[in-house]
């Protein structure tokens, strides 16, 4: 257990809404993810952290936006969710130094009407 | 930049058999990372295998190894003795900055028939 959680686990919002995703780690790493998962794409890359305040686009960031006020909290923001955001998201954390070893929260279900 | 591609959409095993799953990599990047996750229906993430670009030995863990072959481009993941509880999609996965940036692919549907 990587000791990582992600609240909700499932969420119905509607389109325009802001939507708040929480990833929350009991175990101080520095380097955080969000990712996405739809059907055919395997997960993209959203946002990452590398430290308190310091985050990093990825691939898929539009419309996304993060914070990290503290070591164990990565928050993903939808600032108005549309239905194209309908997805898994998935929160990790990166262990160690040498394998680069990510290991992923269980996910939340968002699905925008 | 990073490009994995895995041209399996979907493999199918009987029990006990061997199975490998292909994946090509391209990448600019010197040093860089393999891997390998396993997504039940379940839905978690697990982590199978890692094969770091300049480990001179295949990675193996358990079932599981690594088919490294580098000149190649390629990372494929050999299962041995499947099981039932093997059915499942298959991620290879590169990594090769220092922020540990993950490049997906799109994925394998393993079929373990009995």
């Amino acid at each position: 257990d990587a000791g990582i959680t992600q609240s909700p686990r499932h969420k119905v919002t509607e389109t325009g809404t802001p939507v708040t995703l929480r990833c929350h780690q009991t175990e101080n790493h520095r380097y955080m993810y969000w990712y996405r998962q739809d059907p055919g794409h395997g997960l993209r890359l959203i946002h990452y952290s590398y430290g308190v305040k310091d985050t990093d686009k990825g691939e898929v960031s539009d419309g996304y936006s993060v914070s990290r006020s503290k070591t164990e909290d990565f928050l993903l923001t939808l600032e108005s969710a549309t239905s194209s955001q309908t997805s898994v998201y998935f929160c990790a954390i990166r262990f160690g130094t040498e394998q680069e070893t990510q290991y992923f929260g269980p996910g939340t279900r968002l699905l925008v009407l | 930049a990073q490009k994995i591609t895995q041209t399996q959409p979907g493999m199918f095993v009987q029990e006990k058999e061997a199975v490998t799953l292909d994946c090509t990599y391209d990448t600019s990047d010197p040093s860089y990372g393999l891997f390998w996750y396993k997504q039940p229906s379940s839905g978690e993430m697990i982590f199978l295998i890692y094969q770091g670009s300049y480990d001179q030995q295949n990675a193996t863990e358990g079932r599981y190894s690594l088919n490294f072959q580098k000149a190649r481009k390629s990372a494929n993941l050999v299962i041995s003795a499947s099981q039932l509880g093997d059915s499942a999609m298959y991620f290879c996965l590169a990594g090769g900055t220092s922020y540990g940036k993950l490049t997906f692919g799109q994925g394998t549907i393993l079929t373990v028939h009995p």
